[in-house]
């Protein structure tokens, strides 16, 4: 089974530029979530769907940030314009389900750096 | 004061060590996940745990519900071990217990095992 797969693994941009990071979860994983983790911290949650409607966006600043999982399946996040506090790691991840019952399967993140 | 809380927040160890990482949280959980993260941001699941113990390989994690907390241990630690260790509450979303599969992350406990 192929694993979450996520691109750029590492971008660096100037402040106020915009920047778009890709998600392609595990073929039938309903669930999509993607996550901001600075450097010395737990991931945030930012944005969690199912298929192709957002769950849980109650974090995500939307001033700057969006995101769309057209057709259910890959997803992008996007940060116009970004700001130097934007410099993380973003974790894409993917679940079967919403139950607990249901794993987790992390990419390997998007290492942002804003100059 | 943090939903879920680890100690220690760095550890360094000799190789063969038996290894103790703690986790506490102060919500209701669905189930508590171990996660290992290694350097370039990929993080892998562990362990996902709603009550006892389980055991794979050469790691163990238990959870005591009642009193919310959670340990990870490794025995007979190697260098390959090193890693961030991190814990994360499953929290239902709402009070009748059905989870919506979010995830609240402790900050992660730094894990350098020397040879």
């Amino acid at each position: 089974e192929a694993g979450v797969a996520q691109s750029p693994r590492y971008k660096i941009i100037e402040k106020r530029q915009s920047v778009a990071f890709w998600c392609n979860p595990i073929s039938g994983h309903a669930t999509l979530y993607w996550y901001q983790q600075i450097l010395g911290q737990g991931p945030k949650l930012l944005i969690q769907f199912q298929n192709n409607g957002v769950v849980d966006d109650s974090q995500l600043p939307k001033d700057r940030f969006s995101a769309e999982r057209l057709k259910g399946v890959d997803s992008t996040l996007k940060i116009q314009p970004a700001k130097l506090e934007d410099s993380a790691v973003y974790l894409c991840a993917s679940s079967l389900g919403v139950s607990a019952l249901y794993g987790y399967t992390f990419g390997s993140g998007t290492r942002l750096t804003v100059v | 004061k943090n939903e879920v809380e680890q100690s220690p927040q760095n550890l360094t160890a000799q190789e063969g060590e038996f290894i103790t990482i703690n986790c506490s949280y102060s919500v209701g959980i669905s189930a508590l996940h171990w996660l290992q993260q290694h350097p370039g941001g990929g993080i892998v699941s562990l362990f996902m745990l709603s009550s006892g113990k389980k055991k794979h390989g050469r790691l163990i994690a238990t959870i005591n519900i009642q009193e919310k907390h959670s340990s990870l241990h490794i025995t007979a630690s190697h260098p390959r071990d090193s890693a961030v260790y991190i814990c994360a509450a499953d929290r239902p979303a709402n009070a009748g217990g059905t989870s919506y599969g979010k995830l609240t992350f402790g900050q992660g406990t730094i894990l350098t095992v020397h040879p």
